[in-house]
């Protein structure tokens, strides 16, 4: 079975600063994988996908995540925090049947002034 | 273009009623899949449907049930409400099938059971 875990509930930066979003999958066959983004009180939003083509993907608002099938992770990164980034993250994996999207316990995002 | 639409967006229940909960998905998608959120967890899967068929269905008691109407809007109905059933229930649509691609979510409908 498809899984992926987040490292870290919880990660505060400095505005400025470099954010770092861990997530390793488990996948017995090449994975879809997602980074969608909930700000309060909504719904999830897509920031970026990888569906095979290349390992760096970049999304939206700045952030964007490497592929490494040898490490088996897909970390989320940005150069440079907003206070607008603050919000919960999270990694997301199609399953094999490709009828569902199986979600991390997603990593809360704060930044400080 | 509208985007998913569920409602209600919050409702209030007690112990062993029923809900029934609503949602739209963007014109032109055919695929509907309902999730869970319990607070400070990620989404869990509960339905998917397609063409008005159920293509996929999450690990959730024979409490939870869902349909999908000709005009490919769905309801996720639950029975007999426990405690545990307190969460926020996302609807999301895509276009296609299998899910490689996007899924749009709605805001969700935040049901408290008391």
């Amino acid at each position: 079975a498809q899984s992926v875990t987040q490292l870290g509930s919880h990660v505060s930066v400095s505005e400025g600063a470099l954010v770092l979003l861990r997530c390793n999958y488990s996948s017995s066959v090449p994975p879809y994988l997602f980074w969608y983004v909930q700000y309060p009180n909504q719904g999830l939003q897509l920031l970026l996908k990888y569906t095979s083509a290349a390992t760096l993907v970049k999304g939206i608002n700045g952030f964007e995540a490497e592929f490494k099938k040898s490490e088996t992770s897909f970390h989320l990164t940005k150069p440079s925090a907003h206070m607008s980034d603050a919000a919960e993250y999270f990694c997301a994996v199609s399953d094999t049947g490709g009828f569902k999207t199986i979600f991390g316990a997603g990593t809360r995002l704060f930044v400080k002034a | 273009d509208a985007g998913v639409t569920q409602s209600p967006t919050h409702l209030i229940k007690t112990r062993g009623q029923h809900v029934t909960l609503r949602c739209s998905p963007i014109s032109g998608h055919k695929s509907v899949s309902w999730y869970q959120q319990v607070l400070g967890q990620g989404p869990q899967f509960i339905f998917q449907y397609y063409e008005k068929e159920e293509r996929g269905r999450g690990n959730f008691p024979d409490r939870f049930s869902a349909r999908q109407f000709p005009n490919y809007s769905s309801e996720l109905n639950v029975n007999a409400l426990l405690l545990g059933d307190s969460a926020l229930y996302l609807c999301a649509s895509s276009l296609a099938l299998q899910n490689t691609g996007e899924l749009f979510f709605g805001e969700g409908s935040r049901l408290t059971v008391l």
